[in-house]
């Protein structure tokens, strides 16, 4: 089955630098990537996602890359804010079967002010 | 309306209680999840449900009983559950059930099981 590496663990950035995450996956059956932020005693939230017939996405201070030979896609924040503060997972599917994601054991980001 | 409602959102239960957690969504969503989240990690697959049919149940123990009455609503029954069982419990949607399509969650319920 799937399974889905997720880098580093927490991160800590000064307020208005970039942030980077990064994930792998094993399948080379995988082709959606999405990636949720979840805040404290919320669900998660769906931030931005990719295909993998595109290599970049951006959605304003979001983006995301993804190497399919590689088999590893980022999570890229730019001008990072106090509330960019959060857990961030990603996650790989397939298009086979239902819809069932493997998700990556989290980033917890902290934004200082 | 983009929203998957949760309710409750705290709960707390002995372990010879029975109660059930509730889910709703108005998005036209046919199909409908059940996660399970441990502090500090990912989300874990419980059930999901496409076209109000149980689709897959990842083994599931069977003091949880999902119910899904119509494609809007999904329920889980809780019964005779054990403290590990204290997580925060996850409902999500998509289209239809079938791969890549986005998935909504809710904001989850609390629950603590003395």
């Amino acid at each position: 089955g799937e399974n889905v590496e997720q880098h580093p663990s927490t991160l800590s950035v000064q307020e208005g630098d970039s942030a980077v995450i990064k994930c792998t996956y094993s399948d080379s059956a995988s082709n959606y990537f999405p990636w949720y932020k979840q805040e404290l005693g919320k669900g998660p939230q769906l931030i931005i996602d990719i295909r993998s017939n595109v290599g970049e996405k951006k959605d304003q201070r979001i983006a995301v890359t993804l190497n399919k030979t590689a088999k590893h896609f980022s999570l890229h924040i730019t001008e990072t804010q106090p509330e960019d503060s959060a857990v961030y997972f990603c996650a790989a599917s397939n298009p086979t079967g239902f819809n069932k994601f493997y998700f990556g054991s989290g980033t917890k980001l902290n934004v200082k002010p | 309306d983009t929203e998957v409602t949760q309710t409750p959102k705290h709960l707390v239960m002995g372990m010879t209680n029975k109660k059930s957690l509730k889910c709703e969504q108005h998005m036209g969503h046919r199909a409908m999840y059940w996660y399970k989240q441990k502090a500090k990690k990912p989300p874990e697959l419980m059930f999901v449900y496409s076209y109000e049919k149980l689709s897959i149940n990842e083994s599931v123990p069977s003091r949880f009983s999902p119910e899904c009455p119509n494609s809007s609503l999904l329920n889980l029954h809780l019964h005779a559950l054990q403290p590990e069982d204290s997580a925060l419990y996850l409902c999500a949607s998509s289209l239809t059930g079938t791969g890549n399509e986005k998935l909504f969650f809710g904001s989850g319920t609390q629950l603590s099981v003395l």
